[in-house]
Order: structure tokens, then sequence, then C-alpha cells
């Protein structure tokens, strides 16, 4: 059973427009998300993050939405650029003192130049 | 910089046999996980190392699986008599003491069973 699900296993965008990478969860007691990018051959690095307690949080370029009611998270990339191409994983956990983290299958982001 | 290292970076088995993956996390990370990213899932929790604390253990699937952590630094993950199904990409993160949120993955170890 999928706690948490990135439904769309690949996107692709044009260099200089939005990407939206999705992510949906079904565990209510999750209060901790996260986003991991990862290249080929090397470990997801960590992106970006957000509490419960917020709906957005922006990093530069990049903004993570929170619904939690529909519980949904979604990240924005603006303006999106080549390097961005990777596989995006989000993460959820159930407060953020916990280690344990429950990762999606993760979405494969193309930026086409 | 030194970040986290893992070896072999590929490893080919035949089913029934052992196998010993490597990690060396970042200098002065106290805290180690070990993660397991099978073909087509998510990135699936294993065994946790924090300090000189006992490990978490609650993710390792099977009794084949062990780690141990040395000296609180280098850590060997361990499959004994491996299956198939044991095929996946074993990832290896580190994180300064009480900071969870921020793990710095390594490059990972490709595992292969025939």
């Amino acid at each position: 059973d999928q706690q948490v699900k990135q439904n769309s296993p690949s996107l692709s965008v044009q260099e200089g427009r939005i990407s939206i990478l999705n992510c949906d969860y079904t565990n209510s007691m999750f209060d901790y998300f996260l986003w991991y990018k990862k290249y080929p051959a090397e470990g997801p690095t960590f992106l970006i993050s957000i509490s419960s307690i917020k709906d957005k949080n922006e990093d530069g370029r990049f903004t993570v939405f929170l619904n939690k009611s529909a519980k949904h998270l979604s990240l924005h990339i603006v303006p999106s650029q080549p390097g961005d191409s990777a596989v995006y994983f989000c993460a959820a956990s159930g407060s953020s003192g916990t280690y344990k983290y429950i990762f999606g299958t993760g979405t494969r982001l193309k930026v086409l130049a | 910089g030194a970040g986290v290292s893992q070896s072999p970076s590929n490893k080919v088995t035949e089913k029934g046999k052992d196998v010993e993956l490597r990690c060396d996390p970042i200098s002065g990370h106290t805290a180690l996980y070990w993660y397991r990213q099978s073909l087509g899932q998510g990135l699936e929790f294993l065994i946790y190392f924090q300090g000189n604390s006992a490990p978490d253990k609650s993710g390792l699937p099977s009794d084949r699986f062990s780690a141990e952590r040395t000296g609180g630094s280098v850590s060997t993950l361990t499959i004994q008599r491996t299956q198939q199904e044991d095929s996946a990409v074993y990832l290896c993160a580190s994180s300064p003491s009480g900071n969870y949120n921020e793990q710095f993955f390594g490059p990972g170890t490709r595992l292969t069973v025939l």
C-alpha cells in the first residue's frame, strides 16, 4: 500500500516554462514533507521541505505547496532549466523529528532546451 | 568535498551467495541510514544508526539482512543467502546529529542477484 504516491512517472517541460510535480499521500498523520532530486548514478539530494503548519515554502526557483485537506503537495520550478532534468522524489514523515520517511516512486522531469 | 561514499557501485551475485555493501558517511555525521530502491518503487527505509544508540532495524525485510556500524563511522550492510527479490539499488545516507531533515545520500550500490 503506497502511502506516498507520485502518479506521473515522467514529465517533459520546455525550458523557461513552469514545471509542476505532484505528490499525494494517504496518511493524515504525516506532517512534514520533503522533495529530493536525483541525477543518474548519484544519490538523491535534498531540495526543499515544508511543515504542515504552512501551505507554501519558497526557495529561489523552487516552491512547494501543501494542501492538507486534499492530502496533496506539489513542487513548482519556475523557470525550468535543462539542469533541472532529474528524478524528483517526494517524502513524508509523521513529524519533523522522525527519520522514517516514506518516499514516493519518483517523477522523471525532462526540461527541453 | 568528501560526501557519502559507497562500495561497490555495482555487484552481481548468484542466488544463495552472501554479499556485503559498504558505506562511508560524511565525517562527523552521527546518523546513518540504509535504504533500498527496488525497480518501480520508492526508497524503502531499512535501518538507522544514531551514535552509540541501539540501531532501529525495523525496516529490515528479513533476518537475512543485517548491518553494523563500527566506531560510529563506516557501516556494512550484509545480505545472506541472497534471493532474486533482493535485487535493488541500496542507498546509504548520513546526517548531522539531530537533523534528520537533510540526509546526504551516497551514489548507491546496484545489486543484481541472478
